[in-house]
């Protein structure tokens, strides 16, 4: 069964450096997302991905803040200079279709620890 | 303002009984779709059962059924013959057709099965 991966599952950093998070969605899906959660807390929306640009970000997205699908396959999640409160785990997310019964499937997530 | 709401930040359930999670949601979107999504102690989520606001039927998926009530603006989660593998926080999530696919979701609920 076709699954989304992410890559690291867990990666620390140090405050102010840069961070990129790896993620390969399904093949055949069109619509990309992350999400992050803080520890004990909910899942909260950071942006969703359509036809290489972003089509919706929350305020949480802030310039700091930037995806790139690079190629056919990865999409990234790129903190330019992490904080303290970045620390959270972060999931990606696909679907095939923007709405209706298409599953959106989370992969496993990695986990950001910013010292 | 779209919001969904778990009033149940944890539950108890003895194995083999069933179990109810409760879920609120409120949005003006006439076309809407609620997820669930079950979060083990390993951090995955889980994908568990679609309800779309349309459908005619309460959806079903194995021992997950979801109690659908339009008009209270409710969407539970029921699981029956509850296992000890069960045992995980459970989100509920909403997504609508004037959005971007993104899931808004609640707070949580842990569910813990007793033996």
């Amino acid at each position: 069964e076709p699954e989304v991966t992410q890559t690291p599952s867990h990666q620390v950093t140090q405050m102010g450096q840069e961070v990129i998070l790896r993620c390969v969605p399904i093949s055949n899906h069109l619509y990309f997302y992350w999400y992050r959660q803080i520890l004990g807390q909910k899942v909260e929306f950071l942006v969703s991905f359509y036809n290489n640009e972003i089509s919706e970000k929350s305020e949480i997205f802030d310039d700091q803040f930037s995806v790139e699908r690079p190629d056919g396959s990865n999409f990234t999640l790129k903190i330019r200079s992490t904080k303290l409160e970045d620390s959270a785990m972060y999931f990606c997310a696909s679907r095939r279709a923007s709405y209706g019964t298409d599953t959106q499937y989370f992969g496993p997530g990695t986990r950001l620890t910013v010292l | 303002a779209q919001k969904i709401t778990q009033t149940q930040p944890g539950m108890f359930v003895q194995e083999k009984e069933a179990v109810t999670l409760d879920c609120t949601y409120d949005t003006s979107d006439p076309s809407y779709g609620l997820f669930w999504y079950k979060q083990p102690s390993s951090g995955e989520m889980i994908f568990l059962i679609y309800q779309g606001s349309y459908d005619q039927q309460n959806a079903t998926e194995g021992r997950y059924s979801l109690n659908f009530q339009k008009a209270r603006k409710s969407a539970n989660l029921v699981i029956s013959a509850s296992q000890l593998g069960d045992s995980a926080m459970y989100f509920c999530a909403l997504t609508t057709s004037g959005n971007t696919g993104k899931l808004i979701f609640g707070q949580g609920t842990t569910l813990q099965v007793k033996p």
